[in-house]
């Protein structure tokens, strides 16, 4: 039973496209997050979702819309893919907050912009 | 600023050897540390976590340390194996704020 998972776990696209990754989780946890790690390997948050709301939206490009219908999903809509937006996308979820909490993460989904 | 740095970066040892990975961190205020092993092409997982008042924990063949005086954490592996091929990344929270800090990792190769 996969606790925190996230489709597609490859993605193919050409520059200009809009795309969209779905994630789920079933541990009952409040909060949600999107993480995106470079080729560097290094993960940096995106935004984090507690009860569906909002409450970390790092400096990302607008081209990027987190949208979550209700604490068990938060999705992540992409405009406009430059080749920058190319890396590997964390879903994660946590039961507090992360101070506190333990991060349960997805398996990731590899964004290849063309 | 809040940073995690760790080292070595990369790390290649022989399977059934023991190896030591370093976290130094200077975020304040301190909440707990955690490390983190991440096999290729999966997400993070949580090895172990040491909060303030802990000096060392255990996980199997792993043994974390912390010196909160020093700002420093340790990962000790015993006789490694080749599952233990992995990036291990610290994470560090602190007190009262919603993110945390993650370090850049450490990439460790066990060969046969």
């Amino acid at each position: 039973d996969t606790a925190v998972s996230q489709t597609p776990k490859y993605l193919v696209t050409q520059m200009g496209n809009d795309k969209s990754i779905k994630c789920e989780q079933n541990l009952g946890h409040d909060t949600m997050y999107w993480y995106k790690q470079d080729s560097k390997k290094f993960l940096k948050i995106m935004f984090s979702y507690n009860n569906k709301e909002l409450i970390i939206n790092e400096t990302v490009p607008n081209r990027f819309s987190p949208k979550s219908p209700d604490k068990a999903h938060l999705n992540l809509h992409i405009n406009s893919l430059e080749l920058g937006d190319s890396a590997v996308y964390f879903c994660a979820s946590s039961l507090l907050t992360p101070y506190t909490g333990e991060l349960f993460f997805g398996e990731g989904s590899r964004l290849t912009v063309l | 600023k809040n940073q995690v740095e760790q080292s070595p970066q990369s790390l290649i040892i022989l399977e059934g050897k023991n190896c030591t990975l370093q976290c130094n961190y200077t975020v304040s205020p301190f909440s707990n540390l955690r490390w983190y092993k991440q096999d290729t092409g999966r997400g993070p997982v949580s090895l172990t976590i040491m909060t303030f008042s802990e000096n060392t924990k255990s996980n199997g063949r792993y043994t974390a340390t912390l010196d909160a005086d020093t700002k420093q954490s340790s990962l000790h592996i015993t006789a490694s194996q080749l599952s233990d091929s992995a990036s291990y990344i610290c994470v560090v929270s602190a007190r009262g704020y919603q993110k945390v800090t993650f370090g850049i990792g450490t990439k460790l190769q066990v060969i046969p």
